[in-house]
């Protein structure tokens, strides 16, 4: 089974500066996909970013961007350049990748990091 | 982009009454649909997921006569809290797949049972 640790239950960064939130996971899979989620007051989910675990290549989205450690198990996401509306619970998520035969994937996530940007 | 529509945002209803929370796909089909609960301050756990035109299959430890799923069509899926009790006060989260490594999410319903 897979799992997703969060270990960091509660951040808080300065407006403009940089933060980094760790997750890690466990799987014995070789092909899926790692996420990272925000839930904002509102409690709507919304990507943030997705990794493919077959790219080398961490992802980046704008100010978003992560440090993929494959063999570590590691998926870290740095912030830049923190804005206000960046304060929300961030979570991890892994998702095996589609097993031809199989069911969809559900996505498993850990609990969260709670992300206060500080004016 | 792809969008979950879900309703009712929120919900307060008696205990032992029954309570309807429906997720529509607007612009894609969704064969299946993933219904997660979060606690206040926690995690998103998932409870079940639905296939259209198929039984759902839920998580262990949850209650399929309790939580009624139905997905009779590729773009409705619905969770039914039967007999409510205050300790299924939760929120309420659908999600679907509109591509294979895309999720999108329902708006969240929050549920008090009083």
């Amino acid at each position: 089974a897979q799992t997703v640790t969060q270990s960091q239950p509660e951040m808080s960064v300065q407006e403009a500066e940089t933060v980094t939130l760790s997750c890690t996971y466990d799987t014995s899979e070789n092909n899926y996909y790692l996420f990272w989620y925000k839930q904002p007051p509102s409690r709507q989910m919304i990507l943030v970013i997705r990794q493919e675990a077959y790219k080398q290549q961490n992802a980046t989205e704008n100010r978003f961007s992560v440090n993929f450690q494959k063999a570590a198990k590691s998926f870290s996401l740095k912030i830049s350049d923190s804005q206000l509306g960046d304060t929300a619970m961030y979570f991890c998520a892994f998702m095996k990748m589609w097993d031809y035969g199989g069911s969809q994937g559900n996505l498993i996530f850990g609990k969260g990091t709670k992300l206060s940007v500080k004016p | 982009g792809a969008v979950v529509s879900q309703h009712p945002s929120w919900v307060i209803c008696k205990s032992g009454t029954s309570v309807k929370i429906e997720c529509r796909s607007l612009d894609f089909q969704a064969t299946t649909m993933f219904w997660y609960r979060q606690f206040p301050k926690q995690s998103l756990m998932l409870m079940a997921t639905s296939n259209e035109g198929s039984k759902a299959t839920y998580e262990q430890g949850v209650e399929k006569d309790k939580f009624l799923i139905n997905h009779a069509s590729l773009t409705l899926s619905t969770l039914t809290v039967t007999s409510a009790h205050p300790e299924d006060s939760s929120f309420y989260i659908c999600s679907a797949k509109p591509t294979l490594r895309s999720y999108t999410f329902g708006s969240g319903t929050r549920l008090t049972v009083v």
